[in-house]
């Protein structure tokens, strides 16, 4: 147990479908964060949220779109996706401090996507 | 931007040899922090460094930051066959941590 949960852990999609993956964080931290992990691109930060607020959007194509309705609940609403979109997507949480990274990542246990 | 680059890419040894993993950014570092992911799973956080020249222990696990804190190095003694997996560098910049490209290890028994 990570305190950091994810579902689905494992989906595939279509490329005309709509799907969301979804984390839940319940280590009182005040940031969330999508990361996506690729053969290619190893740990690739996508958005941080921070109270709730979008820090950071990592130049990420519009068929990515992040909600964030508090400071415990992450979602990743996924649509008309691209073969090559196939990853490990991360969610994490930690504690920042005046708007840095200042202390460790936790993560959750990620959510396998195939886009057939 | 900044960047954090690890070399190897891959590292192969026998169980019992020591192994190496090291990190090198393009800017200075405010922190530096570690990370293992084992094979089918997600990061796992191992420590954090943060003065310039610091080193620290875990067991087997050597960690050092360099003085001019924009590298660091990982040193593993003795490897055991719990210890693959991928080893990550995360640099701490102005707000964000930037992780390096990894090192994938795998012991032959």
């Amino acid at each position: 147990e990570t305190g950091v949960t994810q579902t689905p852990r494992h989906l595939v999609m279509g490329m005309t479908n709509k799907k969301s993956l979804k984390c839940e964080q319940h280590l009182g931290h005040n940031a969330m964060y999508w990361y996506k992990q690729s053969a290619k691109k190893p740990l690739e930060l996508m958005f941080v949220y921070n109270f709730k607020e979008q820090t950071e959007n990592n130049s990420v194509p519009s068929r990515f779109s992040p909600e964030c309705p508090n400071s415990s609940h992450l979602f990743l609403h996924l649509h008309t996706l691209q073969p090559e979109d196939s990853a490990l997507y991360l969610c994490a949480s930690s504690h920042r401090y005046r708007g840095r990274d200042t202390g460790e990542l936790f993560f959750g246990e990620g959510s396998r996507l195939t886009v057939l | 931007g900044q960047q954090v680059m690890q070399i190897p890419q891959y590292q192969h040894v026998q169980e019992g040899e020591d192994f190496t993993t090291y990190c090198n950014s393009s800017t200075t570092l405010s922190n530096i922090q570690w990370y293992k992911q084992r094979p089918g799973g997600h990061p796992v956080f191992l420590i954090q460094l943060v003065k310039s020249g610091e080193v620290k222990k875990q067991k087997r696990l050597t960690f050092q930051f360099g003085e001019a804190k924009k590298n660091s190095s990982l040193h593993i003694t003795a490897t055991q066959t719990t210890d693959v997996g991928t080893y990550f560098c995360a640099g701490g910049g102005n707000e964000k941590l930037t992780f390096g490209t990894g090192t994938r290890l795998t012991i032959i028994p």
